[in-house]
């Protein structure tokens, strides 16, 4: 079983619909990041988050410690928010992340 | 700044061959990686450095080797390339790893070994 669970593996949503991708992981954590990969192939930071809730414009990330569950939202999707998003974890103990296998989000117009 | 720059882009290997995929920053961070990531699956860590003439190996070093004689660059070397080391590969960086860290990506390169 892998250390990082994405649910679902793949989205398709109308544009203005709300999104929520899951991210389960099994090991204790000191951070988890969401990441967001582009077509292209660019990978970029959306959140680094180890407690609560952070929003930046449409996205939201959350995170349940206790649970070991984090998830991402996107209110009001567009088709520019048509992506790949990854959950990753930082182990308590190393400095290494460890990542999920990716959700992959289609907004269609 | 132009962040991390990787290179080529994208390069077909014949089995045995081998080549260096080139990664460079010029943000002055101290920690680098590089991953490989394949169809369907999450990255996976090859090597890292966490300053100049100190390297590890992360999960799946086997077949690859690393240098990092100065802090902007971290070339990888693929000895003797094998089918199995058809993906594609991210190198990254971060001024420093711990709970605040946020990891900076190269666009990517796309390997072929037929």
């Amino acid at each position: 079983k892998n250390e990082v669970e994405q649910s679902p593996q793949n989205l398709t949503a109308q544009e203005g619909e709300f999104i929520t991708i899951n991210c389960s992981y099994s090991v204790g954590i000191s951070a988890l990041h969401w990441l967001q990969q582009h077509p292209g192939g660019g990978i970029v930071s959306l959140f680094m988050l180890s407690s609560g809730k952070k929003k930046h414009g449409r996205l939201i990330a959350t995170i349940n410690i206790q649970e070991k569950h984090s998830s991402l939202h996107i209110t009001a999707s567009h088709p520019r928010d048509s992506a790949v998003y990854i959950c990753a974890v930082r182990r308590a103990a190393g400095n290494k992340l460890t990542f999920g296998g990716g959700t992959r989000v289609l907004v269609k117009p | 700044n132009a962040g991390v720059t990787q290179t080529p882009k994208f390069r077909i290997l014949k089995i045995g061959q081998s080549m260096t995929l080139q990664c460079t920053q010029d943000m002055n961070h101290n920690y680098m990686y590089w991953y490989r990531q394949d169809p369907g699956m999450g990255l996976k860590l090859i090597y890292y450095s966490v300053g100049a003439g100190i390297t590890d190996k992360g999960e799946v070093p086997n077949g690859y080797n690393v240098s990092r004689s100065t802090t902007e660059d971290f070339p990888l070397r693929l000895e003797l390339a094998a089918p199995s080391q058809t993906s594609v590969y991210f190198c990254a960086s971060s001024p420093w790893a711990g709970e605040q860290e946020t990891q900076y990506f190269g666009p990517g390169t796309r390997l072929l070994v037929l």
